[in-house]
């Protein structure tokens, strides 16, 4: 199993601004994914983290909303930009070994714009 | 597009019981489907995994059972205690590990 650190764990933002979470990994891991859970709702792939290349986005998702980065096997960023109150959600990291094996997830980030 | 059920949306039972939660989804060409449990704020903790190719399975009092064809899959827990009391979720993997979730299930187990 993998355990996956996420920083910060909390935040409250001022509309307009941006805020970046951070995923560490305990070990090296080939697949990575950022995902939201709204309020009351279920939770929404963003996009998959590539390692050394651009993120692979869900439809409705767009890169200069949220920029992610992955600079190698065990970490990565996800980046909200130019937030705004419709933006207040949990944002989880994700991550898998290989494909078709357990998905193991982060504590989240409880993000609220005002 | 995949469409993930789960039924009922809120549970309520005395401590004791067995009780079963109920997924289903639209799509049967999945490569696997996970169940999770989510304590209020906090991130997910996988409970079960089960391959396309598994009927069922199982993690002390928790089993699970999958059934590609029809599009369901059950958890069963058995012996409900307070401490169970958590949202559940399951989660399809219908490649490239991408998962799509249900909306959950809220459970209290009342002592």
């Amino acid at each position: 199993s993998a355990v996956i650190s996420q920083k910060p764990s909390r935040d409250i933002c001022q509309r307009g601004t941006s805020l970046t979470i951070q995923c560490q990994v305990d070990s090296q891991v080939t697949m990575m994914f950022w995902y939201r859970q709204q309020p009351g709702q279920s939770l929404t792939l963003i996009a998959t983290a590539n390692q050394g290349s651009e993120a692979t986005y869900e439809s409705g998702f767009v890169i200069d909303k949220f920029p992610i980065s992955r600079p190698n096997l065990t970490f990565s960023t996800l980046t909200v930009s130019n937030m705004s109150p419709e933006d207040s959600s949990i944002y989880l990291c994700s991550a898998s070994g290989t494909v078709n094996t357990e998905a193991f997830f982060g504590q989240g980030t409880r993000l609220t714009v005002v | 597009k995949q469409e993930v059920t789960q039924i009922p949306a809120a549970l309520s039972v005395p401590e004791g019981e067995n009780l079963v939660l109920n997924c289903s989804f639209t799509d049967s060409a999945i490569y696997n489907l996970q169940w999770f449990r989510q304590d209020p704020g906090k991130g997910l903790t996988s409970l079960l995994l089960i391959q396309s190719s598994q009927r069922e399975q199982t993690s002390g009092r928790l089993n699970a059972s999958l059934d590609k064809s029809s599009g369901r899959s059950t958890l069963y827990i058995a012996a409900s205690q307070p401490g169970d009391s958590a949202t559940y979720l399951c989660a399809v993997n219908q490649g490239a590990q991408k998962l799509v979730f249900g909306q959950g299930t809220r459970l209290t187990i009342n002592p």
